[in-house]
């Protein structure tokens, strides 16, 4: 059974502050994703990653940065939080770009 | 990227079919077309996927056309458990910078 974690499902920080949210995986997958979820706007793609050290930015890479030192474990950085950055945070992993993607339960992160 | 498209919206009684249809008129030769559920609280969770015609799983159906600019997730007897938010997700063909999720409608299924 594939088991996706996310390191908080709720986090509250303040404006400014850097904030880190980690993700990990137990399927060996080579591909990790870090998706935001907005009221209406469905989910967009932050990031994402198809092996160690490797990434690419998704639609909307703005404001984040992502780490992939070992192959379980996906990273997303919010340099400087803000408050357009409240939302909730969906991290998940895939085998090819053709397979299903195995999703964590999210991260609910509030910056104030 | 393949823009996707799908009512905000359903509404449904216990035991009746929902088919939900998703727009994607720019979909490339090679995309996959790709169908999420998702609960409140949780991760959305694949349901099925095609290429072309049609795909039966244990849940659901899905239908594309020969055109394939559009698909129809087909639901058959849904129940209260059901009620939930439906992604489509079209792309793969280029990797991952290509896929494209809807913004997904919800389900409300009412007894």
């Amino acid at each position: 059974d594939v088991k996706v974690t996310q390191s908080s499902r709720y986090l509250v920080k303040r404006t400014g502050e850097k904030v880190f949210l980690e993700c990990v995986q137990d399927m060996d997958h080579e591909n990790m994703f870090w998706y935001r979820q907005d009221p209406g706007l469905g989910l967009r793609l932050i990031y994402f990653s198809y092996d160690v050290k490797m990434k690419e930015k998704g639609d909307i890479p703005e404001g984040y940065s992502v780490s992939r030192e070992k192959k379980e474990r996906f990273s997303l950085i919010l340099e400087s939080a803000s408050t357009n950055q409240t939302s909730m945070y969906l991290c998940a992993t895939g085998e090819t770009a053709y397979n299903e993607q195995f999703f964590g339960p999210g991260t609910r992160l509030t910056v104030l | 990227l393949a823009k996707t498209t799908q009512p905000i919206s359903m509404d449904s009684y216990e035991g009746q079919e929902v088919n939900i249809t998703c727009s994607h008129n720019n979909i490339a030769t090679n995309d996959y077309i790709t169908w999420y559920q998702q609960f409140p609280s949780q991760g959305p969770r694949f349901i099925i996927q095609g290429y072309k015609t049609k795909v039966t799983n244990e849940v659901a159906s899905l239908f594309i056309p020969a055109d394939r600019k559009s698909s129809t997730l087909s639901l058959p007897r849904v129940s209260l458990s059901d009620t939930a938010v439906y992604y489509c997700l079209v792309g793969g063909s280029s990797g991952y910078s290509t896929l494209t999720f809807g913004k997904g409608t919800m389900l409300l299924v009412s007894p």
